[in-house]
């Protein structure tokens, strides 16, 4: 059964500290993926995207993150964080011979100390 | 709306009982979804909507769990005879095009079940 792996489930960093999420998925087709957010109180929203072309790409707030089809990852990354990136960050993989169907991994906490 | 609207926000139910949610997308939008969060876990995924039609209902869990969708629009989830474990955050997401042409599901806020 396809799985996706979030190697953190809870990290705490201090403001300008670089960041890395790790995400490994267990597929063996193509795939799009996903990291969605969660700030406090708020709904999962989306923060970038993968679906084809450049392996890295750019999300919102200076997130990106690297598709490395051969480690089947898709890493997460920030070079200096802010206090308001506390947030719960999710991975997420669609399998393109599925079109609505998306596997989640369990999600990590990010804390961000001022 | 604005944005995906799920009720109750927040509901506390008795072992037995019946609960009903409620999810209003995204106007416009075709697909629905729905999903399970229990605590430090991932979403689980219950039921897919395109339209009014469920091609896949694989995820929901037991006979108990059931959905809707109507006009294209409102949904409702309806968990009968609640048990304890199904207490948990239940999130509604929508999207523009079918499936995840688009890449990005809009999620409500979900709807927290608390079974007693």
């Amino acid at each position: 059964a396809q799985s996706v792996s979030q190697h953190n489930h809870h990290v705490i960093l201090s403001e300008a500290a670089s960041l890395e999420l790790g995400c490994n998925y267990s597929y063996g087709g193509t795939v799009n993926l996903f990291w969605y957010v969660q700030y406090p109180g708020q709904h999962l929203q989306l923060l970038l995207k993968y679906f084809s072309g450049d392996p890295l790409v750019k999300g919102i707030k200076g997130f990106e993150a690297e598709f490395i089809k051969s480690k089947f990852s898709f890493n997460l990354r920030k070079p200096s964080v802010q206090w308001s990136d506390t947030a719960e960050y999710f991975c997420a993989v669609n399998a393109k011979d599925s079109n609505y169907q998306l596997i989640w991994g369990a999600g990590t906490k990010l804390i961000i100390k001022p | 709306g604005a944005g995906v609207s799920q009720s109750p926000s927040n509901k506390v139910t008795e072992k037995g009982k019946d609960v009903e949610l409620r999810c209003d997308p995204i106007s416009g939008h075709t697909a629905l979804y729905w999903y399970r969060q229990s605590l430090g876990q991932g979403l689980e995924f219950l039921i897919y909507f395109q339209g009014n039609s469920a091609p896949d209902k694989s995820g929901l869990p037991s006979d108990r769990f059931s959905a809707e969708r109507t006009g294209g629009s409102v949904s409702t989830l309806t968990i009968q005879r609640t048990q304890q474990e199904d207490s948990a955050v239940y999130l509604c997401a929508s999207s523009l095009a079918p499936g995840l042409d688009t890449g990005e599901l809009f999620f409500g806020e979900g709807s927290r079940l608390t079974v007693l």
